[in-house]
């Protein structure tokens, strides 16, 4: 058990509809990071939080968007979901912005568009 | 053409034996290097951490080597065990900015399976 916990586990919604997935990061870690991996893809990163502050983005599509509150949790929101939105989401958490720290990831939230 | 390129994309090994996977990397400026096992539908578990200066580093069964002039990595796995069934990330952090902090560039993985 990493300590991270995303919910729901599993998720399924259909086109069009908005989702959000919630992450809990480990206790103590400020930095909380989202990375979508899709079949057989390897992880994109998404984009990072630091003590309720947006530090870094990746590969985030304007229909997605998160936020971390502040008791630390992070929800990401994906909106107008697509098809190609089906994939599994995962959080992970660091102490620190600076990412030599180690990184715990969750177990992640799949989720399915249909 | 993926900054983090990993080498076979799968890999089949009986049980007991040894196997070795590949990472090679064109990102910079390069922070740390990380291996991570991912099983099937769950999250990445961190194997190792190398920084600059560190060649090789162990964790159990796993043995991890980084030659950062060549920008080349491997994972030996020893003794295989059926449990050892899963997919190797190479990781390679970099330095994005003061602000930010560092970068993960994650590569595609290597996908090993284990066999009695």
């Amino acid at each position: 058990d990493s300590g991270v916990t995303q919910t729901p586990k599993h998720l399924i919604t259909a086109t069009g509809q908005r989702v959000t997935l919630r992450c809990s990061p480990r206790s103590g870690d400020l930095s909380v990071y989202w990375y979508q991996q899709s079949l057989d893809q390897g992880l994109q990163f998404l984009i990072q939080y630091y003590n309720g502050e947006e530090r870094a983005k990746g590969n985030i599509l304007e229909r997605f968007s998160a936020q971390q509150f502040p008791d630390l949790h992070s929800e990401l929101n994906l909106s107008s979901l697509e098809l190609g939105d089906s994939a599994l989401y995962f959080c992970a958490s660091s102490p620190s912005q600076i990412m030599n720290t180690e990184a715990f990831f969750g177990q992640g939230t799949r989720l399915t568009v249909v | 053409k993926n900054q983090v390129e990993q080498s076979p994309q799968s890999l089949i090994i009986l049980e007991g034996k040894n196997c070795t996977l590949q990472c090679n990397y064109t990102v910079s400026p390069f922070s740390n290097l990380r291996w991570y096992k991912q099983d099937t539908g769950r999250g990445p578990v961190s194997l190792t951490i190398m920084t600059f200066s560190e060649n090789t580093k162990s964790n159990g069964r796993y043995t991890a080597t980084l030659d950062a002039d060549t920008k080349q990595s491997s994972l030996h796995i020893t003794a295989s065990q059926l449990s050892d069934s899963a997919s190797y990330i190479c990781v390679v952090s970099v330095e994005w900015n003061k602000a930010a902090g560092n970068k993960l560039t994650f590569g595609g993985g290597t996908r090993v399976l284990v066999k009695p």
